[in-house]
């Protein structure tokens, strides 16, 4: 069980947009900046999004962040074949002395 | 370019201490924040500390008993080491450094069994 909760999976064809939500509480996501990562198995994690909303160098503009209350949300635009993969959520927890948060991941497939 | 190489044991027995080394090329071990992070096998990441220039670390509570992250600033290179390694340890290991409260350079992962 996940203190920051995601949508196991999510599915889309190409083009379409789709929206990988997480979910947290006032101790994290209300109060500190989210970041996303992509992660493809076998590879190395790569960071998409950080303070919320804020892409990398590199990173094209149809992926974007965006905060409300204590829940982030991941749009993907224009959906590629390329952008299946594992996507994951994580913030700063202020509780329990301070820990970071990852989500439980959403497994993006692209049909 | 900032690049993180890892190398450490990839096979251990239960009990023994887990090492792991991260090499940085590109950035001065002493400037920023770094961090480790895993993967068991078929689940999700999961954090397992930060190392801060000013010398102090932050650990996930699950692990903080037996987990230590330091730098040799000399070698300009972070370590993890997990004491009394059990099968629950086994999970892809990685090294990353943190900029602007995220983890923008990872290393590429190593792969550590724990296992009789």
């Amino acid at each position: 069980q996940f203190v920051v909760t995601q949508p196991p999976s999510v599915s889309g064809t190409p083009g379409q947009t789709v929206t990988i939500s997480c979910s947290g509480g006032s101790s994290n996501i209300g109060r500190n900046s989210v970041c996303w990562y992509q992660h493809v198995p076998g590879t190395a994690p790569k960071l998409l999004i950080y303070r919320n909303d804020q892409r990398p160098s590199g990173v094209p503009d149809r992926f974007s962040g965006s905060t409300t209350g204590s829940s982030a949300t991941l749009a993907i635009t224009g959906l590629l074949s390329e952008d299946e993969a594992d996507y994951y959520c994580a913030v700063w927890d202020d509780g329990l002395s301070g820990r970071e948060l990852f989500g439980g991941g959403t497994r993006l497939t692209v049909l | 370019q900032v690049q993180l190489q890892q190398s450490g044991p990839r096979l251990l027995k239960p009990s023994e201490t887990l090492s792991l080394t991260c090499t940085v090329s590109g950035d001065s071990i002493s400037r920023s924040y770094w961090g480790w992070v895993r993967q068991p096998p078929g689940k999700g990441l999961e954090w397992i500390g930060y190392f801060y220039f000013s010398g102090s670390t932050s650990y996930s509570p699950s692990l903080r008993s037996r987990v230590t992250i330091g730098v040799d600033t000399s070698k300009n290179h972070l370590s993890l080491n997990l004491t009394s390694a059990t099968a629950a340890d086994t999970a892809v290991y990685y090294c990353g450094r943190v900029l602007l409260g995220a983890m923008d350079v990872w290393g590429q992962g190593t792969t550590v069994t724990v296992s009789s």
